[in-house]
């Protein structure tokens, strides 16, 4: 199975701040990579798909990079709704595997 | 609107059966993949289960060794999820969910605990 790692595990940030988390695969899954937000007691929120595609209605200070084994999500300016645990998501051959995740929380 | 309702989720002792069901509609469900993804207390997302739009293929995550079913009956708009051979570690919270691109749409989850 593949695995996923995401850093860092926490992430202190004030508003306006640039935020970048990392995730890195086992071994490739090509672009077939997703990025989610989920906030307390809620289900969680597709952000990002196929590694770089913003979801239809998702604010465009949120972005994705990356390829093969390592992929990033930046938020360009940290917004007071924005603090949340983000997870990272892989698909290959019929299997999906989440990160751990990285809390992002106010500084 | 897209919704996704869960319901079946409750209090069950180690060894025993829980059928979740996913009531779907604002979307056509029947061309959709979907999916059971779950979520421990204070824990990450694991995925457990995927059926394709006609049934044709279903996939599990290995850590379930056979005790999970994944159903759907496109008739009613509605997924299932049966259970059996709780453990304790099975206890969380199961969210239902379309793919596409990525797991699009969420239900608001349903609570399962396994303890004695």
């Amino acid at each position: 199975d593949i695995q996923m790692t995401q850093s860092p595990s926490t992430l202190s940030a004030s508003v306006g701040d640039r935020v970048t988390i990392t995730c890195r695969a086992s071994q490739s899954v090509t672009n077939w990579l997703a990025w989610y937000q989920q906030k307390p007691g809620k289900a969680p929120k597709l952000l990002i798909y196929k590694a770089s595609s913003l979801e239809s209605g998702v604010p465009s200070r949120f972005s994705g990079s990356g390829s093969g084994t390592e992929f990033t999500l930046t938020i360009s300016s940290l917004q007071p709704g924005d603090f949340a645990t983000y997870y990272c998501q892989q698909y290959n051959t019929y299997s999906w595997t989440f990160g751990q995740g990285t809390k992002v929380e106010i500084k | 609107e897209v919704q996704l309702v869960e319901s079946g989720g409750g209090l069950v002792k180690p060894g025993g059966s829980l059928r979740l069901s996913c009531a779907a509609s604002g979307f056509t469900f029947s061309v959709y993949s979907m999916n059971w993804v779950r979520q421990a207390p204070g824990k990450g997302l694991e995925w457990v289960s995927s059926i394709s739009s006609r049934s044709t293929n279903i996939y599990y995550a290995d850590s379930l060794k056979g005790r999970f079913t994944i159903s759907r009956d496109n008739a009613k708009n509605s997924l299932y999820l049966q259970m059996n051979s709780l453990r304790a570690e099975d206890t969380g919270i199961y969210y239902c969910a379309t793919w596409s691109l990525g797991f699009d749409y969420w239900g608001q989850g349903i609570l399962v605990t396994v303890s004695s």
